[in-house]
């Protein structure tokens, strides 16, 4: 079956930089975008960006864009998602999810900024 | 980019009963790409409904979608005590894709 997998919970210092992989299983990774969204504690969800597997085309909401960097390994239907410069504010579970003809989302990644 | 607006904010219903949860879009949704999820406290968002009225795999048909344009609606008919969550839609006709700000379903 389709499935994302994401990788572990993270805990960074302020100013430090996080990447978060997420493999895909049971479909052709290069047919689906991969979106990248995070839900900060007792919030909503927020889209960040999102990265065509097949031509590595990026495309980032206005407020990630200066620092987070999508991309992807297709020899291993993977995708990451690095956001540098962290700070307490971006404290939350970040998912990645593939949208379009099928929707699947990964389980999420707890990533925790704290000195 | 699609604005999406969720409402009521918070629903008070005890189980069996039905609820009716709206989505509106600022804009149409092209070919109706609007899905439903709901969610669970510490859990990712599950699917329910996709291209605004096909229950996603294993979803009891007591969920269902519907709408067209900008106006959307979940319905839960005989609600069960594991259905209090929070419900969000979602349209990915469009990019930006965009999430409403959530519904919470609680027990009344």
């Amino acid at each position: 079956q389709v499935q994302l997998v994401q990788s572990g919970a993270e805990v960074k210092k302020p100013g430090a930089s996080v990447k978060v992989s997420c493999k895909a299983s049971g479909y052709t990774f290069t047919d689906y975008y991969i979106h990248w969204v995070r839900q900060a504690p007792g919030q909503g969800l927020e889209w960040m960006g999102w990265i065509d597997p097949n031509s590595g085309v990026t495309y980032y909401a206005q407020k990630f864009q200066d620092r987070v960097t999508l991309t992807r390994d297709t020899s291993i239907s993977t995708a990451y998602m690095e956001m540098s410069r962290l700070t307490s504010d971006d404290t939350a579970v970040y998912y990645c999810a593939a949208v379009g003809a099928i929707i699947a989302w990964g389980q999420g990644t707890l990533v925790t900024v704290s000195s | 980019e699609i604005m999406l607006t969720q409402s009521p904010g918070t629903l008070s219903l005890s189980p069996g009963e039905r609820a009716t949860l709206s989505c509106r879009a600022s804009q149409s949704v092209t070919s109706s790409l609007l899905a439903w999820y709901q969610q669970k406290p510490g859990q990712a968002p599950r699917l329910l409904i996709y291209g605004a009225s096909s229950r996603a795999t294993g979803i009891p048909d007591r969920f269902s979608g519907s709408g067209s344009g900008t106006d959307f609606t979940l319905t839960i008919n005989r609600l069960e005590p594991e259905d209090f969550a929070v419900y969000y839609c979602h349209q990915y006709a469009s990019s930006p894709i965009t999430f409403g700000q959530g519904t919470r379903l609680e027990i009344k």
